[in-house]
Protein backbone atom coordinates (compact mmCIF):
# COMPACT_ATOMS: atom_id res chain seq x y z
CA UNK A 1 0.00 0.00 0.00
CA UNK A 2 1.32 3.08 -1.23
CA UNK A 3 1.28 5.69 1.48
CA UNK A 4 2.86 8.23 -0.24
CA UNK A 5 2.22 9.01 -3.91
CA UNK A 6 3.96 11.25 -6.41
CA UNK A 7 1.57 11.35 -9.50
CA UNK A 8 3.86 12.80 -11.52
CA UNK A 9 6.63 10.75 -12.99
CA UNK A 10 8.08 13.82 -14.85
CA UNK A 11 8.10 17.25 -15.28
CA UNK A 12 9.51 19.53 -17.78
CA UNK A 13 10.05 23.16 -17.35
CA UNK A 14 12.11 26.44 -18.69
CA UNK A 15 14.43 27.77 -17.11
CA UNK A 16 14.03 30.73 -15.03
CA UNK A 17 10.06 29.63 -14.64
CA UNK A 18 8.45 27.98 -11.53
CA UNK A 19 8.49 24.18 -10.77
CA UNK A 20 6.34 22.75 -8.88
CA UNK A 21 5.94 19.36 -7.60
CA UNK A 22 3.33 17.25 -5.76
CA UNK A 23 3.19 15.21 -3.50
CA UNK A 24 0.10 13.11 -1.54
CA UNK A 25 -0.18 11.26 1.19
CA UNK A 26 -2.98 8.91 2.77
CA UNK A 27 -2.15 8.87 6.66
CA UNK A 28 -3.28 11.16 9.00
CA UNK A 29 -0.81 10.04 11.38
CA UNK A 30 2.31 11.64 9.12
CA UNK A 31 3.17 15.12 11.09
CA UNK A 32 6.74 15.44 8.82
CA UNK A 33 7.70 15.87 5.66
CA UNK A 34 10.82 15.52 3.92
CA UNK A 35 12.13 16.30 0.06
CA UNK A 36 14.53 15.49 -1.53
CA UNK A 37 16.67 15.73 -4.67
CA UNK A 38 18.71 12.83 -6.20
CA UNK A 39 21.14 12.63 -9.02
CA UNK A 40 22.30 9.40 -11.11
CA UNK A 41 24.61 7.36 -8.64
CA UNK A 42 24.19 9.53 -5.80
CA UNK A 43 22.31 9.32 -2.33
CA UNK A 44 19.40 11.30 -1.87
CA UNK A 45 20.35 14.87 -1.10
CA UNK A 46 17.87 16.76 1.22
CA UNK A 47 16.19 20.25 0.67
CA UNK A 48 13.87 20.94 2.61
CA UNK A 49 11.57 19.90 5.46
CA UNK A 50 8.05 20.98 7.04
CA UNK A 51 6.31 19.88 9.95
CA UNK A 52 2.59 19.60 10.42
CA UNK A 53 2.60 22.61 12.40
CA UNK A 54 3.24 24.61 9.74
CA UNK A 55 1.78 25.08 6.08
CA UNK A 56 4.77 26.74 4.47
CA UNK A 57 8.26 27.00 4.82
CA UNK A 58 11.19 28.78 3.02
CA UNK A 59 14.60 27.89 1.80
CA UNK A 60 16.20 29.83 -1.08
CA UNK A 61 14.59 28.91 -4.22
CA UNK A 62 12.85 26.20 -2.26
CA UNK A 63 9.73 26.36 -0.94
CA UNK A 64 6.98 23.71 0.63
CA UNK A 65 3.73 24.05 1.11
CA UNK A 66 1.48 21.68 3.23
CA UNK A 67 -2.45 21.04 3.15
CA UNK A 68 -3.57 18.79 5.42
CA UNK A 69 -7.01 18.73 5.06
CA UNK A 70 -5.98 17.50 1.50
CA UNK A 71 -2.78 15.58 2.83
CA UNK A 72 -0.77 17.38 -0.24
CA UNK A 73 1.94 18.49 -0.02
CA UNK A 74 3.94 20.56 -2.89
CA UNK A 75 7.56 21.53 -3.26
CA UNK A 76 8.09 25.16 -5.63
CA UNK A 77 11.48 25.96 -6.99
CA UNK A 78 11.79 29.51 -8.15
CA UNK A 79 13.46 30.24 -10.47
CA UNK A 80 14.53 26.70 -12.26
CA UNK A 81 17.69 26.47 -13.38
CA UNK A 82 19.22 23.75 -15.74
CA UNK A 83 21.10 21.96 -12.33
CA UNK A 84 18.28 21.22 -10.68
CA UNK A 85 17.25 18.38 -13.23
CA UNK A 86 17.10 16.06 -11.15
CA UNK A 87 15.08 13.30 -9.18
CA UNK A 88 12.57 14.49 -6.79
CA UNK A 89 11.24 12.22 -3.66
CA UNK A 90 8.93 13.72 -1.03
CA UNK A 91 8.92 11.41 2.19
CA UNK A 92 6.68 11.48 5.31
CA UNK A 93 6.93 10.12 8.78
CA UNK A 94 5.15 10.41 11.67
CA UNK A 95 3.29 7.99 14.93
CA UNK A 96 5.62 6.55 17.05
CA UNK A 97 7.72 4.69 13.92
CA UNK A 98 10.96 6.50 14.77
CA UNK A 99 12.79 7.43 11.75
CA UNK A 100 10.61 4.89 9.33
CA UNK A 101 9.69 7.47 6.39
CA UNK A 102 7.34 6.71 3.69
CA UNK A 103 8.74 7.84 0.23
CA UNK A 104 7.02 8.80 -2.95
CA UNK A 105 8.55 7.12 -6.43
CA UNK A 106 10.30 10.04 -7.65
CA UNK A 107 9.45 13.31 -10.25
CA UNK A 108 12.00 13.88 -12.81
CA UNK A 109 12.40 17.44 -13.41
CA UNK A 110 14.28 18.33 -16.75
CA UNK A 111 14.80 22.30 -16.41
CA UNK A 112 15.20 23.05 -20.34
CA UNK A 113 17.98 25.82 -20.86
CA UNK B 1 31.98 17.94 7.99
CA UNK B 2 32.24 14.47 6.60
CA UNK B 3 28.98 12.94 4.98
CA UNK B 4 27.61 9.60 5.40
CA UNK B 5 30.14 6.94 3.82
CA UNK B 6 28.99 3.44 2.97
CA UNK B 7 31.30 0.98 1.62
CA UNK B 8 31.45 -0.99 -0.79
CA UNK B 9 30.10 0.98 -3.42
CA UNK B 10 29.20 -1.72 -5.49
CA UNK B 11 28.95 -5.63 -4.83
CA UNK B 12 28.50 -8.50 -7.12
CA UNK B 13 27.24 -11.79 -5.19
CA UNK B 14 25.83 -14.97 -6.23
CA UNK B 15 22.59 -16.57 -4.95
CA UNK B 16 22.67 -18.19 -1.61
CA UNK B 17 25.89 -16.12 -0.29
CA UNK B 18 25.65 -13.26 2.50
CA UNK B 19 27.01 -10.09 1.86
CA UNK B 20 27.46 -7.44 4.40
CA UNK B 21 27.28 -3.98 3.77
CA UNK B 22 28.94 -0.65 6.04
CA UNK B 23 27.69 2.78 7.24
CA UNK B 24 29.31 5.22 9.00
CA UNK B 25 27.04 8.31 9.61
CA UNK B 26 27.90 11.83 10.26
CA UNK B 27 29.52 12.83 13.71
CA UNK B 28 27.54 13.24 16.49
CA UNK B 29 24.54 11.74 14.53
CA UNK B 30 23.32 8.65 16.30
CA UNK B 31 20.43 6.81 14.23
CA UNK B 32 20.97 4.92 11.56
CA UNK B 33 18.56 4.13 9.21
CA UNK B 34 18.50 1.96 6.12
CA UNK B 35 16.39 1.57 3.27
CA UNK B 36 16.23 -0.49 -0.05
CA UNK B 37 15.97 0.93 -3.42
CA UNK B 38 14.82 -0.65 -6.42
CA UNK B 39 13.28 0.52 -9.87
CA UNK B 40 9.79 -1.03 -9.25
CA UNK B 41 9.23 -0.91 -5.35
CA UNK B 42 11.26 3.18 -4.79
CA UNK B 43 12.83 3.76 -1.46
CA UNK B 44 11.67 1.29 1.28
CA UNK B 45 12.37 1.31 4.76
CA UNK B 46 14.67 -1.76 6.07
CA UNK B 47 15.36 -0.73 9.89
CA UNK B 48 16.68 2.03 12.32
CA UNK B 49 18.88 1.89 14.73
CA UNK B 50 19.36 4.29 17.54
CA UNK B 51 22.20 4.30 20.33
CA UNK B 52 23.32 0.61 18.99
CA UNK B 53 19.12 -0.39 19.70
CA UNK B 54 16.95 -1.34 16.75
CA UNK B 55 14.53 1.07 17.05
CA UNK B 56 12.04 -0.01 14.29
CA UNK B 57 11.95 -2.82 11.69
CA UNK B 58 10.40 -2.89 8.12
CA UNK B 59 8.39 -5.41 6.18
CA UNK B 60 11.42 -7.42 5.28
CA UNK B 61 12.06 -11.11 5.56
CA UNK B 62 14.49 -12.54 9.14
CA UNK B 63 17.26 -12.78 6.14
CA UNK B 64 17.31 -9.13 6.75
CA UNK B 65 19.35 -8.32 9.93
CA UNK B 66 21.71 -5.40 11.39
CA UNK B 67 23.39 -3.79 14.22
CA UNK B 68 24.80 -0.42 15.35
CA UNK B 69 28.15 -0.16 17.59
CA UNK B 70 28.96 1.85 20.12
CA UNK B 71 30.00 4.53 17.30
CA UNK B 72 27.23 4.88 15.99
CA UNK B 73 28.74 2.77 13.14
CA UNK B 74 26.47 0.49 10.97
CA UNK B 75 26.76 -2.66 9.30
CA UNK B 76 23.64 -4.47 7.42
CA UNK B 77 24.10 -8.64 6.59
CA UNK B 78 22.00 -10.32 4.13
CA UNK B 79 21.80 -13.72 4.37
CA UNK B 80 21.06 -16.73 1.92
CA UNK B 81 20.82 -14.36 -1.18
CA UNK B 82 18.10 -13.69 -3.69
CA UNK B 83 18.00 -12.33 -7.37
CA UNK B 84 15.27 -9.87 -5.86
CA UNK B 85 17.62 -8.62 -3.58
CA UNK B 86 19.45 -6.68 -6.06
CA UNK B 87 19.17 -3.14 -5.59
CA UNK B 88 20.88 0.23 -4.50
CA UNK B 89 21.45 0.00 -0.27
CA UNK B 90 20.98 3.12 1.36
CA UNK B 91 22.12 4.16 4.70
CA UNK B 92 21.04 7.21 6.17
CA UNK B 93 21.82 9.39 9.45
CA UNK B 94 19.79 11.80 11.73
CA UNK B 95 20.45 13.68 14.73
CA UNK B 96 17.48 12.00 17.12
CA UNK B 97 15.04 9.68 16.22
CA UNK B 98 11.43 9.81 16.68
CA UNK B 99 10.98 12.69 13.58
CA UNK B 100 11.48 16.47 13.20
CA UNK B 101 15.36 15.51 12.23
CA UNK B 102 15.96 14.79 8.43
CA UNK B 103 17.55 12.20 6.96
CA UNK B 104 21.12 12.41 5.58
CA UNK B 105 22.20 9.90 2.46
CA UNK B 106 25.01 8.41 1.96
CA UNK B 107 25.97 7.15 -1.89
CA UNK B 108 24.63 3.65 -1.20
CA UNK B 109 26.01 0.24 -2.05
CA UNK B 110 24.73 -1.38 -5.38
CA UNK B 111 24.22 -5.15 -4.75
CA UNK B 112 23.92 -7.22 -7.68
CA UNK B 113 22.94 -10.99 -7.69
CA UNK B 114 23.36 -12.92 -10.07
Amino acid sequence: DQQVKQNSPSLSVQEGRISILNCDYTNSMFDYFLWYKKYPAEGPTFLISISSIKDKNEDGRFTVFLNKSAKHLSLHIVPSQPGDSAVYFCAASGGDTGNQFYFGTGTSLTVIP
Amino acid sequence: KAGVTQTPRYLIKTRGQQVTLSCSPISGHRSVSWYQQTPGQGLQFLFEYFSETQRNKGNFPGRFSGRQFSNSRSEMNVSTLELGDSALYLCASSQRTGGGSPLHFGNGTRLTVT
